[in-house]
């Protein structure tokens, strides 16, 4: 399976941006990096996902290192509903339906 | 809201029972999936169905049998199962590209065998 590596927890004050990191040292060409949270007793929730270059929604913003080894998932302005397990996920397009959930980083989000 | 439906959202059940857990995508996606969430383990890749036709079904046993008549209706049915078979089973839909290939998840069906 192809792996990433996040830490197991973290905490954020609310009001503040909350940066998620994800190692992904061995990531290929074809693979995007994916981001999705699941918060508890839930599906888990698509948040965003990118290539190569920088991608920003309304939910998030994910900055990806030059040689893609690395990415960063940005909450702006964390709120508590933002706390949840935060998966950052490697995975190829086109015909590839696999999707591998590792152990996330558990967020917590502190008034 | 994600755009995929999944009923019933909690259910109870026998060993001895026959029950269904039913998906449905309004998202106009050409696969759908199945997985399964045990108490404090990775999500588990059940089954895949693209184009209506099963390409994946992850040695999964055959008391779960999974149906999908159309690309947006999924289900799950179940037959004699086991107290350890008790999770959140959730369905996902997507639509098979070259570029990307977002998966969108539904909220999920509690299932408790007793």
């Amino acid at each position: 399976d192809a792996k990433t590596t996040q830490p197991t927890s973290m905490d954020c004050a609310e009001g503040r941006a909350a940066n998620l990191p994800c190692n992904h040292s061995t990531i290929s060409g074809n693979e995007y990096v994916y981001w999705y949270r699941q918060i508890h007793s839930q599906g888990p929730q698509y948040i965003i996902h990118g290539l190569k270059n920088n991608e920003t929604n309304e939910m998030a913003s994910l900055i990806i290192t030059e040689d893609r080894k690395s990415s960063t998932l940005i909450l702006p302005h964390a709120t508590l509903r933002d706390t949840a397990v935060y998966y950052c996920i490697r995975r190829s397009g086109g015909s590839n339906y696999k999707l591998t959930f590792g152990k996330g980083t558990l967020l917590t989000v502190n008034p | 809201e994600t755009g995929v439906t999944q009923t019933p959202r909690h259910l109870v059940m026998g060993m001895t029972n026959k029950k269904s857990l039913k998906c449905e995508q309004h998202l106009g996606h050409n696969a759908m999936y199945w997985y399964k969430q045990s108490a404090k383990k990775p999500l588990e890749l059940m089954f895949v169905y693209s184009l209506e036709e099963r390409v994946e079904n992850n040695s999964v046993p055959s008391r779960f049998s999974p149906e999908c008549p159309n690309s947006s209706h999924l289900f799950l049915h179940l037959h004699t199962l086991q107290p350890e078979d008790s999770a959140l089973y959730l369905c996902a839909s997507s639509q098979l590209q070259s570029s990307g290939n977002t998966i969108y998840f539904g909220e999920g069906s509690w299932l408790t065998v007793v």
